[in-house]
């Protein structure tokens, strides 16, 4: 089973700052994982597959990186909307679709 | 609008049954595969099941292999969960969600471009 951990667990950024925030695979996942951002009372939302693709409709301000095993979230200036929780997500390995346990980016 | 609409949540006690459905509309329903993510209360995500667009192959997490069904009506742009043997674990968010973003993408491994608003399912005597 491959095990997503994210961190930091919580994140606390002011508005206009960068946030980076990590996701760590136990085996490899290439390049197929995918980035959410979840907000209280909501469904999750696709920020980013294929590692760096932004999905429809994403500002520029949201970019990923990575491959292997090391994957980034990075939001370059954030805004007021952005603070929510965070979801990584591996589609590479059985079982299917592992989510790590989000990372919590709040206001500073 | 591309749009999913989960309903058939409720409260059951442990043992029980529960069907859910998706109404699905603003796409091609059947060219999609679809997916079921669970979320406990105050968790994280958990992938349950995935369907291929036609219907002919289907996917389970292990926590619910035997105890759930998914299945789909391409006629009636439907995704469904029949889920049985219910346990208190069970009681999350059940999300729908439409798979296909990825180019080339292998069902069950997708990510999820269009999500329902969640429908709660409580086990509980």
């Amino acid at each position: 089973e491959t095990v997503m951990t994210q961190s930091p667990a919580t994140l606390s950024v002011s508005p206009g700052e960068r946030a980076t925030l990590s996701c760590r695979a136990s085996q490899s996942v290439s390049s197929n994982l995918a980035w959410y951002q979840q907000k209280p009372g909501q469904a999750p939302r696709l920020l980013i597959y294929g590692a760096s693709t932004r999905a429809t409709g994403i500002p520029a301000r949201f970019s990923g990186s990575g491959s292997g095993t090391e994957f980034t979230l990075t939001i370059s200036s954030l805004q007021s909307e952005d603070f929510a929780v965070y979801y990584c997500q591996q589609y590479n390995n059985w079982p299917p679709n592992s989510f790590g346990q989000g990372t919590k980016l709040e206001i500073k | 609008e591309v749009q999913l609409l989960e309903s058939g949540g409720g409260l059951v006690q442990p043992g029980g049954s529960l069907r859910l459905s998706c109404a699905a509309s603003g796409f091609t329903f059947s060219s999609y595969a679809m997916s079921w993510v669970r979320q406990a209360p105050g968790k994280g995500l958990e992938w349950v099941s995935a369907i291929s667009g036609s219907g002919s192959s289907t996917y389970y997490a292990d926590s619910v292999k035997g105890r759930f069904t998914i299945s789909r009506d391409n006629s009636k742009n439907t995704l469904y969960l029949q889920m049985n043997s219910l346990r208190a674990e069970d009681t999350a968010v059940y999300y729908c969600a439409k798979g296909g973003v990825v180019p080339a993408a292998i069902v069950p491994y997708d990510a999820f471009d269009i999500w329902g608003q969640g429908t709660m399912v409580t086990v509980s005597s």
